[in-house]
């Protein structure tokens, strides 16, 4: 298995409190990318990392915000949780290549409520 | 933009029926094409990719083409088992400069029953 770990697993938070979830990978790979998976929508790309204090935007970045201070971490911050961000939040990491796949974490579920 | 589009699921097959899932895109330049699966409580995990117009990817009896012409990467089984139930993502990766976006359909739900 790729060596990729997020933390929490699980996690309930109260509506406006700010929450961290934490990436960790031991793979040395350049790219990190935070999704968000919900019924009927699949995976969502929220930020994604292409090196450290790189990122950029996905999809759905509204409420959200990234920091990649080294290689090894990938952080997503909600700046203040609402309900409509309670979801399962992946991680996934990927070396450089124009062809190389993505290997995901576990993932985080997460209730606002 | 990059854009993936799946069937819409859920899929219900008998077992040794034979599975297509369709999937098309929208790219800019020559993007590579994934497949992933997810089992209940599980992440994505990498099923088969293709590289390059034509290619053909295939992994435990699954097999894609990338059809630059029609623009798709359908995902066909010739016989699916119990086992195969789970969630398919069709994605694509490009790149442009440094960045590396890899961009995700919706996800097809696959159930096969016994």
């Amino acid at each position: 298995d790729a060596g990729i770990t997020q933390s929490p697993r699980h996690k309930v938070t109260e509506t406006g409190t700010p929450v961290t979830l934490r990436c960790h990978q031991t793979e040395n790979h350049r790219y990190m990318y935070w999704y968000r998976q919900d019924p009927g929508h699949g995976l969502r790309l929220i930020h994604y990392s292409y090196g450290v204090k790189d990122t950029d935007k996905g999809e759905v970045s509204d409420g959200y915000s990234v920091s990649r201070s080294k290689t090894e971490d990938f952080l997503l911050t909600l700046e203040s949780a609402t309900s409509s961000q309670t979801s399962v939040y992946f991680c996934a990491i990927r070396k450089l290549g124009a062809n190389t796949e993505a290997f995901f974490g576990q993932g985080t579920r997460l209730t606002v409520v | 933009g990059n854009s993936v589009t799946q069937m819409e699921g859920p899929v219900t097959l008998s077992e040794e029926a034979f599975l297509t899932i369709n999937c098309t895109y929208t790219a800019t330049g020559y993007p590579s094409l994934f497949w992933y699966v997810q089992y209940p409580g599980e992440g994505l995990q990498l099923l088969l990719k293709a590289t390059k117009a034509d290619d053909k990817g295939s992994n435990k009896g699954f097999e894609a083409t990338y059809r630059k012409e029609t623009t798709s990467f359908h995902l066909e089984k010739g016989s699916v088992q119990v086992s195969d139930s789970a969630v398919y993502f069709c994605a694509l990766g490009s790149f442009s400069g440094n960045t590396g976006k890899l961009i995700f359909g919706q996800g097809t739900t696959l159930q096969v029953k016994p």
